[in-house]
């Protein structure tokens, strides 16, 4: 694949409703990471998956946010009885390890959830 | 845990001048820094990179620094243009985990 890409790209949603995000990252990448990003805001922190160990999750910011990584691939980040401060974008990034060390991530396009 | 002081927030320069953008870190163990920038409307992307066995690197017009002693490295961009105009974001990665730990970011307004 040419690089990450998340669906769906936009998702609008009624309060009290569970949404899925999903992400594909770049083949081969061990790693992969969700982020939200509120309107001229930066990047929060949500999530973190490498290899086979357990993810970290201190970033999630309630017990309403969940996400599991199948395979070593695919993503989906879960989000049950959604909030309108909810609403941002929602950036999977992947990157890869090389020589002891991480390398740069790449970002998918992004997926902006709109909580009526 | 690992945390990134980003610093300025918003940096205004005219076209031509030299904008620069630093960020220390708290984590010695950390060997990886990269720079990602974000224009309006779309996703980072990754400009320059870094790593803690090498003090400086350029491409072009843009610069990193290094000083692995004070845990601070930084951003240089010369002769600015007006499409450098964007956030820009610097970040850590840790040798435990290769978890990225990223700055609050720096919105760059370059005046023509």
């Amino acid at each position: 694949g040419a690089g990450v890409s998340q669906s769906p790209s936009n998702k609008v949603t009624e309060k009290g409703k569970d949404v899925e995000l999903r992400c594909d990252p770049i083949s081969g990448h061990t790693a992969l990471y969700w982020y939200r990003q509120s309107l001229g805001q930066g990047l929060e922190f949500l999530i973190y998956f490498q290899g086979n160990s357990a993810p970290d999750k201190s970033g999630l910011p309630s017990d309403r946010f969940s996400a599991e990584r199948t395979g070593g691939s695919v993503s989906t980040l879960t989000i049950q009885r959604t909030q309108q401060e909810d609403s941002a974008v929602y950036l999977c990034a992947s990157s890869s390890v090389a020589g002891g060390q991480g390398l740069g991530s790449f970002f998918g396009p992004g997926t902006r959830l709109t909580v009526l | 845990g690992e945390n990134v002081e980003q610093h300025p927030s918003t940096l205004s320069v005219q076209e031509g001048d030299s904008a620069v953008i630093k960020c220390t870190y708290s984590d010695s163990a950390s060997n990886y820094f990269p720079w990602y920038k974000q224009e309006l409307g779309k996703r980072p992307q990754l400009i320059i990179d870094i790593r803690s066995n090498v003090g400086e690197k350029k491409d072009q017009r843009i610069a990193v620094t290094l000083n692995k002693t004070a845990k601070h490295f930084s951003l240089h961009i010369t002769e600015t243009q007006p499409e450098d105009s964007a956030v820009y974001f610097c970040a850590a990665s840790t040798t435990g985990g290769f978890k990225t730990i990223f700055g609050a970011g720096t919105r760059l307004f370059v005046k023509a």
